[in-house]
């Protein structure tokens, strides 16, 4: 079974600076995608950045980049020049391509943004 | 453009009462759909999932069940509530095949059970 690891329950990190939260998972499959949510207060859940495993360059969107290796089951979020709009829960997720597919998630780490 | 209602977004029920959460997509068809279970602080708990009408697959066995009865429309059921039912519901559908299939969420359902 897929199984997703969040080992980091909180984080914080000064306005600004740059703060990487940790994710690994677990599979035996090939073709994946992995992604990062962000659950702000308001509890809705909002696509950070998704990262397909056939894809060795690793995915940027604006401030948020990951750090993918394949190798390692390792996939992490790095977060520069913090703003206080970052503060939120942030959730690591695993998910197979095609028809039978389900989404994994792990079980959080919550960033606080300090000034 | 494809769009996901939940409803109720909060709801206070006694203990041994029952239970009908609904989720609705537009704009889509076919999606893959599911329900997940957010304890308070805690991470996403998949319950259940749907790849299509009438098939549900169960990661969890509780007292809670899930339905399909048309493409776009997935519930959650119980017949009878427990305290440990009390959560934050999330209905989410993602679209099946091979790109474009990350997850697009409800709103949540605050589910209290007194």
């Amino acid at each position: 079974a897929q199984t997703v690891t969040q080992s980091q329950p909180e984080m914080s990190v000064q306005e600004a600076e740059t703060v990487t939260l940790s994710c690994t998972y677990d599979t035996s499959e090939s073709d994946y995608y992995l992604f990062w949510y962000k659950q702000p207060p308001s509890r809705q859940m909002i696509l950070v950045i998704r990262q397909e495993a056939y894809k060795q360059q690793n995915a940027t969107e604006n401030r948020f980049s990951v750090n993918f290796q394949k190798a390692a089951k390792s996939f992490s979020l790095k977060i520069s020049d913090s703003q206080l709009g970052d503060a939120a829960m942030y959730f690591c997720a695993y998910g197979l391509t095609g028809t039978a597919s389900k989404l994994t998630f792990g079980t959080g780490t919550r960033l606080q943004v300090t000034l | 453009s494809q769009t996901i209602h939940q409803w109720p977004a909060t709801l206070v029920q006694p203990v041994g009462s029952p239970l009908s959460l609904e989720c609705t997509v537009e704009g889509t068809s076919n999606p893959n759909l599911y329900w997940y279970r957010q304890a308070a602080g805690r991470g996403l708990q998949l319950l259940f999932y749907s790849v299509g009408i009438g098939q549900i697959s169960s990661e969890v066995p509780q007292n809670l069940s899930a339905s399909r009865p048309q493409d776009r429309q997935f519930i959650l059921s119980s017949k009878k509530l427990l305290l440990s039912d009390s959560g934050f519901y999330l209905c989410a559908w993602r679209k099946a095949g091979r790109y474009d299939t990350e997850a697009f969420f409800g709103q949540g359902t605050r589910l209290t059970v007194v």
